[in-house]
């Protein structure tokens, strides 16, 4: 389980303010992928990056940026929150077999 | 496009009960299913893919190919299945493709 963490995991903050969200895993993966899960739609796909300095939009891209130059680390940017990006965030990293979730960053945006 | 579907937000039975939890898929490939399991406040865990027909935690799930479905099953459900179940479809570049999820109540 601590092979891929998140941080923070809670953060209030307010409209208009940048955010950013770290992800962090320590297997090498190439793959690296940012879900919004939001009651009642289950997770979305924001972005994901199948090697460092490769990164590409997922279902719900608006609003977020990404970087990705090291292979381990992949952070998520809000550049300006707004109220409807409050939900939780989940970094998941995947070999061949399956993907693996972090533990999730609780972000509210007043 | 991909899709995931599962039909039921909220499941409840009671502890040694049999439950199915439905998922269908709408896919042109050859479709790689998953299981998913969310604890509550937890981080999301995979339970089941179809590739290795496993059971897990007396969990099993069989791909349907006519019926485009995947449905989790179990025998006799207990009090710490309850959880939050997501069925997921994988895609090109290891993209998953999640349904909404269905919310499994197990009642003493």
């Amino acid at each position: 389980d601590a092979g891929i963490t998140q941080s923070p995991r809670y953060k209030i903050t307010e409209t208009g303010r940048q955010v950013t969200l770290m992800c962090h895993q320590t297997w090498s993966h190439s793959y690296m992928f940012w879900y919004r899960q939001d009651l009642g739609h289950g997770l979305r796909l924001i972005y994901y990056s199948a090697a460092a300095d490769i990164t590409d939009k997922g279902e719900v891209p608006d609003g977020y940026v990404v970087s990705r130059s090291k292979t381990e680390n992949f952070p998520l940017t809000l550049e300006s929150a707004t109220r409807s990006q409050t939900s939780v965030y989940f970094c998941a990293s995947s070999d061949a077999y399956e993907q693996y979730f972090g533990p999730g960053t609780r972000l509210t945006v007043t | 496009a991909q899709r995931v579907t599962q039909p039921e937000k909220l499941l409840s039975v009671f502890k040694g009960a049999p439950v199915e939890l439905k998922c269908n898929y709408s896919y042109s490939g050859s479709p790689e299913l998953f299981w998913y399991v969310q604890y509550s406040r937890q981080r999301l865990q995979l339970l089941l893919r179809h590739i290795s027909r496993e059971s897990i935690k007396g969990f099993t799930a069989d791909l349907n190919k006519g019926e485009t479905s995947f449905h989790l099953k179990k025998p006799f459900a207990q009090e710490e299945d309850s959880a939050m179940y997501y069925c997921a479809l994988r895609g090109s570049n290891y993209k998953l493709t999640f349904g909404k999820g269905t919310l499994l109540t197990v009642n003493p």
